[in-house]
């Protein structure tokens, strides 16, 4: 059973600019969920992808976008950064309907200059 | 709209004493709460969750729909539990989690 994985682990942007990150699921998992976790701070929802379309959003506005594969991976794109954008970017997968938590990811440390 | 409160930033306790990490939530329907860890350089994972009742690594957490808690405990710490812990709050069969901002537990020797 593989796990999350994430990629890249760090990154460094400039304000302006556009980022994408990518993330594989658990196998045997459908549902992948982004969140961002600010330094001090629990992890906050972003969305969250089933079955290739969007199934929930938090309070994040339009130039957080994602994506979900066929196989259940995933992208979280962000257009227009920001130097708030600054954080750790988290992917957590999860099989719908289980009562189950998550599995997450390792994260990727995003850095806006 | 959901809410989860952890009102200690850093909670430490000698090792063999009791501990126990406050979670109180703010819901109106029926909640799913969780606990998740992080061990340093590890993670987030999975600690336990209040539909299975189970004691993971010693510790139980009992949900308290009238006082709206899910406290974590564990009556004898070690030192290997020293980690960050999130308490999340899930809607019933729906994907977003809120956690909050997380208990740093430090078990002193």
């Amino acid at each position: 059973e593989t796990g999350v994985t994430q990629s890249p682990t760090h990154l460094i942007k400039t304000r302006g600019q556009q980022v994408t990150l990518r993330c594989s699921s658990q196998s045997g998992h459908n549902t992948v969920s982004w969140y961002q976790q600010a330094l001090g701070q629990g992890p906050q929802f972003i969305f969250q992808y089933y079955r290739e379309e969007e199934n929930g959003r938090g309070n994040f506005p339009p130039r957080f976008s994602g994506l979900q594969f066929p196989n259940y991976s995933s992208e979280l794109n962000v257009n227009a950064l920001e130097l708030d954008d600054s954080a750790l970017y988290l992917c957590a997968s999860s099989l719908a309907g289980t009562g189950k938590g998550y599995t997450f990811g390792s994260g990727t440390r995003l850095t806006v200059v | 709209a959901q809410r989860v409160t952890q009102p200690e930033k850093l909670l430490s306790v000698f090792k063999g004493a009791p501990v126990e990490l406050k979670c109180n939530y703010s819901y109106s329907g029926s909640p799913e709460l969780f606990w998740y860890v992080q061990y340093s350089r590890q993670r987030l994972q999975l600690l336990l969750r209040h539909i299975s009742r189970e004691s993971i690594k010693g510790f139980t957490a009992d949900l308290n729909k009238g006082e709206t808690s899910f406290h974590l405990k564990k009556p004898f710490a070690q030192e290997e539990d020293s980690a960050m812990y999130y308490c999340a709050l899930r809607r019933t069969n729906a994907g977003k989690s809120t956690f909050g901002d997380g208990t740093t537990l430090t078990v002193k020797p």
